[in-house]
């Protein structure tokens, strides 16, 4: 299967600032999933990257809170803008390597205060 | 997207098997069940998949019954280390060339003792 890495793992940030956690994969992939899991909650789809266009976000999700990039197709940016307390959570990417299920990065816990 | 229902928590001594049940009444005729594993502070990982009958692999078996409406994930001989949080998702199975996003459900807390 793909493995992913995710950085950083962690960070703490002043709110109001910005953060780009970007994920690097292993093999070519068409499609990037970013995903976020709140404190004790399950995970939420916030948007799907694909390279050589704009990503598709969900409902609750939009671009300018959350801009991504997917300059190619191994690599993939996600920004949180103008950050506040409430988007303190755990962001992860995703891909489907094309067997074993889809494989997830480790996530990077982001702290606001 | 097919809804998933689970358990939100299962208690389980080692050594013993755990069946962690997950209802998806609304299973569409090309959807596939997968289950995933979430460690804390991981992302999740595959366990398995399937589409009917019965699945087996090196971690896991999981059971599907011909209306397809529900799936058991059976855990033979947990340890310590299988606590977990174990989520089951219905959808167009991984490795077929066309990505989709997954719908997580909230998931089955297992907690293994001793």
């Amino acid at each position: 299967s793909a493995v992913i890495s995710q950085k950083p793992s962690r960070d703490i940030c002043q709110r109001g600032t910005s953060l780009t956690i970007q994920c690097q994969v292993d093999s070519q992939v068409t499609m990037m999933f970013w995903y976020r899991q709140q404190p004790g909650q399950s995970l939420t789809l916030i948007a799907t990257a694909n390279q050589g266009s704009e990503a598709t976000y969900e409902s609750g999700f939009v671009i300018d809170k959350f801009p991504i990039s997917r300059p190619n197709l191994t690599f993939s940016t996600l920004t949180v803008s103008n950050m506040s307390p409430e988007d303190s959570s755990i962001y992860l990417c995703s891909v489907d390597p094309g067997n074993y299920g889809y494989t997830f990065g480790s996530g990077t816990r982001l702290t606001v205060v | 997207l097919a809804k998933t229902t689970q358990p939100i928590s299962m208690d389980s001594y080692e050594g013993q098997e755990v069946n962690i049940t997950c209802s998806h009444n609304n299973i569409a005729t090309n959807d596939y069940i997968t289950w995933y594993q979430q460690f804390p502070s991981q992302g999740p990982r595959f366990i398995i998949q399937g589409y009917k009958t019965k699945v087996t692999n090196e971690v896991a078996s999981l059971f599907i019954p011909a209306d397809r409406k529900s799936s058991t994930l059976s855990l033979p001989r947990v340890s310590l280390s299988d606590t977990a949080v174990y989520y089951c998702l219905v959808g167009v199975p991984s490795g077929t060339g066309t990505a989709s996003k997954l719908t997580f459900g909230t998931g089955t807390r297992l907690q293994v003792t001793l």
